[in-house]
């Protein structure tokens, strides 16, 4: 039930394009949803979050769109550039308990093409 | 823009032998956590420090690992016993009121 699940693997966008990154999670409880991320060799970087009372929440190219009611989330990069090139991270933590644990994704490795 | 610092960025060890992975947080941040990546995977998180104590710990994080925060700006990980399978990237967070983090640029362990 602590599971994130996120999809796809992997993501080749031509330049200019939309990439779009899913997630789904099954514990109710969680109420913080980020989206980190990482080059390589380096550690991941928050790009956005949202909390469940918004169902979209922009900054940038970067947008996510949240689905309370069917427990999924998604990452929408816009205009995808070469230097996006990198892996993304969904993650969710359960922030009313005090629990501040982030459940992370499998990752998806975005790769975008000039 | 204030950084989570880690050191060393790459480790290789013996099977067996201890080790230390060091982090000094950002300064007026409360909230630390350790996580780690096995090569090509998940990042995983190990466990969280507050007020001097853990907070929260996962499965991973067990009697062989151990926490501290020695002098008011380090914070450590210590591995007693490294197994192979502790070889992984190991990052350092911290946040001022529990979310957001940020994290370190990682520890590479190789345990050979």
């Amino acid at each position: 039930q602590q599971q994130v699940k996120q999809s796809p693997q992997s993501l080749i966008v031509q330049k200019g394009g939309i990439s779009i990154i899913n997630c789904a999670y099954e514990n109710t409880a969680f109420d913080y949803f980020p989206w980190y991320q990482q080059f390589p060799g380096k550690g991941p970087a928050l790009l956005i979050a949202i909390r469940p009372d918004v169902s979209e929440k922009k900054e940038g190219r970067f947008t996510i769109s949240f689905n309370k009611s069917a427990k999924q989330f998604s990452l929408h990069i816009m205009d995808s550039q070469p230097g996006d090139s990198a892996t993304y991270f969904c993650a969710a933590a359960d922030m009313d308990t005090g629990r501040r644990a982030l459940t992370f994704g499998s990752g998806t490795r975005l790769q975008v093409q000039p | 823009e204030p950084e989570v610092t880690q050191t060393p960025s790459h480790q290789v060890t013996q099977m067996g032998q201890e080790v230390i992975l060091r982090c000094v947080p950002i300064s007026n941040h409360l909230y630390f956590y350790w996580y780690r990546q096995i090569l090509g995977q998940k990042v995983e998180f190990l466990v969280s420090f507050y007020n001097n104590e853990i907070s929260e710990k996962s499965e991973i994080f067990d009697d062989q690992f151990s926490v501290e925060r020695p002098d008011g700006s380090n914070f450590t990980l210590k591995i007693r016993s490294t197994k192979l399978e502790d070889s992984a990237m190991y990052f350092c967070a911290s946040s001022a009121r529990g979310v957001p983090y940020t994290f370190g640029s990682g520890t590479r362990l190789t345990v050979v």
